[in-house]
């Protein structure tokens, strides 16, 4: 099973509401990621969680806050966001970015959201 | 630093042409690894190929072909006899052993008209 799963697939907010992305992966994968991606862009790496740690924060706002329950799943709550913010968000996860692998990155379908 | 340069922007041909897809790319690790994404217009990056760089050899997948050419630091992707569903944007990505970040291109979005 090379899946990951994410849910929503479509989200509609208004720059006051708070609600939660949710990605999943039945690899046995040890790090996951956010990406967010404008139109016409390539991927912008959020977050990076390695054994359910963050491991790396790209300067995001605080109004996007991970979360890695455990080491299937992944959650992205937002609040408080901007108009700006609307983008595809894409979550992958990679077997383990030690060094021993080749850490090639599985993507899932993305949530595309849009903010009021 | 790591830098993928995708040149073409944008290609269009019509079904059953060939079509390349020119990635260069800049690094100073010694190992390093390659990928190939495409990413259809429902959105998903779909993962394509990983060539380590230290293996040079060209890789084909059914009508997906790959050159890696590390004299001169490119990674070249062609679809044979293209058709409609290989319509989608296609990424090439860099990193480095140990490192979480892929450093994509701009990508090439490729349309295939029937």
């Amino acid at each position: 099973d090379t899946e990951v799963t994410q849910t929503p697939k479509h989200l509609v907010m208004g720059m006051t509401n708070k609600k939660s992305l949710k990605c999943e992966q039945h690899m046995g994968h040890r790090a996951m990621y956010w990406y967010k991606q404008k139109a016409k862009k390539p991927p912008e790496l959020m977050f990076v969680y390695s054994y359910e740690k963050l491991s790396i924060n790209e300067s995001v706002p605080s109004r996007f806050s991970p979360e890695c329950p455990n080491s299937s799943l992944l959650n992205l709550h937002l609040h408080a966001l901007q108009p700006e913010d609307s983008a595809l968000y894409l979550c992958a996860s990679s077997q383990d970015p030690s060094g021993q692998y080749y850490n090639e990155q599985f993507f899932g379908p993305g949530t595309r959201l849009t903010v009021l | 630093a790591q830098k993928v340069t995708q040149a073409q922007t944008e290609i269009s041909v019509v079904e059953k042409e060939d079509v390349t897809l020119d990635c260069v790319y800049e690094t100073r690790d010694t190992t390093y690894y390659l990928f190939w994404y495409k990413q259809p217009p429902s959105g998903e990056l779909v993962f394509l190929i990983r060539r380590n760089s230290f293996d040079e050899q060209n890789e084909i997948s059914g009508r997906y072909s790959w050159n890696f050419q590390k004299s001169t630091s490119s990674f070249n992707f062609t679809i044979t006899a293209s058709q409609v569903v290989d319509s989608a944007v296609y990424f090439c990505a860099l990193s480095a052993p140990g490192d979480y970040k892929l450093s994509f291109g701009a990508g090439t979005t490729v349309t295939v008209r029937a």
